[in-house]
C-alpha cells in the first residue's frame, strides 16, 4: 500500500523568504502525487498533481514542486512567500489519477511571519 | 457558486451518543467522497457515494458508521454511540464525475467527543 510521510511538522518563514515543503511516497509503481493547501476556514485546494512527463511541476498561487523518483520525494516549493500563504499542507499519493483513496501526509503547518 | 458545505464546523457529542455530519456537494456534483483525519495523521478515505448508491466504503470502520446520499439533499455520514476514538476532522469532497475530474473538498467537521 502507498504511504506519504511529511517530516515537518511546523515551519516558520519570513515573508519574501523561500519556502520548501518535503514529501516523501513510500509506492511500489509510478505515483500519483499531489499537493494541496487548507487555508484557515477552507475547504482542501488542489495547488499541483504529477502524473507523468517533465518533472518539475508548476501550480498555482506560485507554487513548484519536483519529483525525484531515485529519493522518492515530491517537495513542494515557493521562491517568495506573502502573508496569505500561512496555511496547512498537506501531500498526497495515488494509484491513478482520479484516484479517489488519496493517502495523506499528515501535513505541515506554514506560518508566515512580517 | 458555493463550494462543497460541511455542516456542523464543530460538532461535541458525550459518549454514546449519536453523530450527524452533512455534506452538500458543489452544485452539479453527483460524487461524494467522505475522509477522516485522526490527531497527528493524514486523511484516510472512508467511503465513496453517487446519488442513492455507495460505491466503496472499503475505509469505513465496520461498526457504528453509516453513510447516505439520498436522492434529495445532502450526504450523510453517521456515527453510533460515538467512543473517544471518533474524535477527528471528517472532510468531504465533490466531483462532476469519475473521469479525469478534480474534486473539491469542503471545510470539514471536527467532532470531540467528550
Amino acid at each position: 500500500a502507498q504511504s506519504v510521510t511529511q517530516p515537518d511538522i511546523h515551519i516558520t518563514v519570513s515573508e519574501g523568504a523561500s519556502l520548501e515543503l518535503r514529501c516523501n511516497y513510500s509506492y511500489g509503481a509510478t505515483p500519483y502525487l499531489f499537493w494541496y493547501v487548507q487555508s484557515p476556514g477552507q475547504g482542501l485546494q488542489l495547488l499541483l498533481k504529477y502524473f507523468s512527463g517533465d518533472t518539475l511541476v508548476q501550480g498555482i498561487k506560485g507554487f513548484e514542486a519536483e519529483f525525484k523518483r531515485s529519493q522518492s520525494s515530491f517537495n513542494l516549493r515557493k521562491p517568495s512567500v506573502h502573508w496569505s500563504d500561512a496555511a496547512e499542507y498537506f501531500c498526497a499519493v495515488g494509484l491513478n489519477s482520479n484516484d479517489y483513496k488519496l493517502s495523506f501526509g499528515a501535513g505541515t503547518t506554514v506560518t508566515v511571519r512580517a | 457558486n458555493a463550494g462543497v458545505m460541511q455542516n456542523p464546523r464543530h460538532l461535541v457529542r458525550r459518549r454514546g451518543q449519536e453523530a450527524r455530519l452533512r455534506c452538500s456537494p458543489m452544485k452539479g456534483h453527483s460524487h461524494v467522497y467522505w475522509y477522516r483525519q485522526l490527531p497527528e495523521e493524514g486523511l484516510k478515505f472512508m467511503v465513496y457515494l453517487q446519488k442513492e448508491n455507495i460505491i466503496d466504503e472499503s475505509g469505513m470502520p465496520k461498526e457504528r458508521f453509516s453513510a447516505e446520499f439520498p436522492k434529495e439533499g445532502p450526504s450523510i455520514l453517521r456515527i453510533q454511540q460515538v467512543v473517544r476514538g471518533d474524535s477527528a476532522a471528517y472532510f468531504c469532497a465533490s466531483s462532476r464525475d469519475r473521469e479525469n475530474t478534480e474534486a473539491f473538498f469542503g471545510q470539514g467537521t471536527r467532532l470531540t467527543v467528550v
